[in-house]
């Protein structure tokens, strides 16, 4: 049972350059989103999927593009990276059941992006 | 607007109990999340209240009351595995809004 993985782990990159992190979970969830992390700030929703092809905008979503062409994945593209960029990534998912425990969000191991 | 305030650290002693406060103004609630993040992993889930009382699960509790945007985790008879981040989250029509969270740090 993988549940939710994302990659890659760590990445460094450049100022200006388009970076895409991968998010895959495999079990079926309906519901996806992507947060960022920093140190502050807590966790931060940027965008979220309610299925394939239905994404909507978080609390902070300039700067980023996502897309769901298939419920199992939704990758996060930085589109031109900034240094405010910096953060750590999360991805996560739940089922369609919004009421009680069992809309649950769970959360993959994190992305490290550093941008230079 | 949305707020969820808790503190920024604590520190405890192994084997004691400890309270983490966590107070909320959303403009919904659906229910309120405990998360446990340990440095440099993902945040995995510990509780959830969405009625009015206490929540037991073994060694952790987590109480809840709508009324007064108040919510606590507690935290009985500590050990060192237990210095993390803990994360409150307010579900608010499907999504959550995390508060900063709050690093504990438990001392022998």
């Amino acid at each position: 049972d993988a549940g939710i993985t994302q990659s890659p782990r760590y990445k460094i990159t450049e100022t200006g350059r388009q970076v895409t992190l991968m998010c895959h979970q495999t079990w079926s969830h309906s519901y996806m989103f992507w947060y960022r992390q920093d140190r502050g700030h807590g966790l931060r929703l940027i965008y979220y999927s309610a299925a394939a092809d239905i994404t909507d905008k978080g609390e902070v979503p300039d700067g980023y593009v996502v897309s769901r062409s298939k419920t199992e994945n939704f990758p996060l593209t930085l589109e031109s990276a900034t240094r405010s960029q910096t953060s750590v990534y999360f991805c996560a998912s739940r089922r369609i059941l919004a009421g009680g425990p069992e809309g649950t969000q769970y959360f993959g191991p994190g992305t490290r992006l550093t941008v230079l | 607007g949305q707020n969820i305030d808790q503190p920024t650290e604590m520190t405890a002693t192994e084997g004691a109990i400890v309270q983490i406060n966590c107070t909320y103004q959303t403009s919904g609630f659906n229910g309120l999340f405990w998360y446990q993040q340990h440095a440099g992993e993902a945040p995995t889930f510990l509780s959830y209240n969405v009625l009015d009382g206490l929540e037991e699960k073994g060694r952790f509790s987590s109480f809840l009351s709508r009324s007064k945007g108040y919510s606590y985790l507690l935290l009985k008879e500590l050990q060192m595995k237990d210095s993390a981040s803990y994360l409150c989250a307010v579900r608010d029509a499907g999504k959550l809004i995390f508060g900063q969270g709050t690093e504990l740090s438990v001392k022998p």
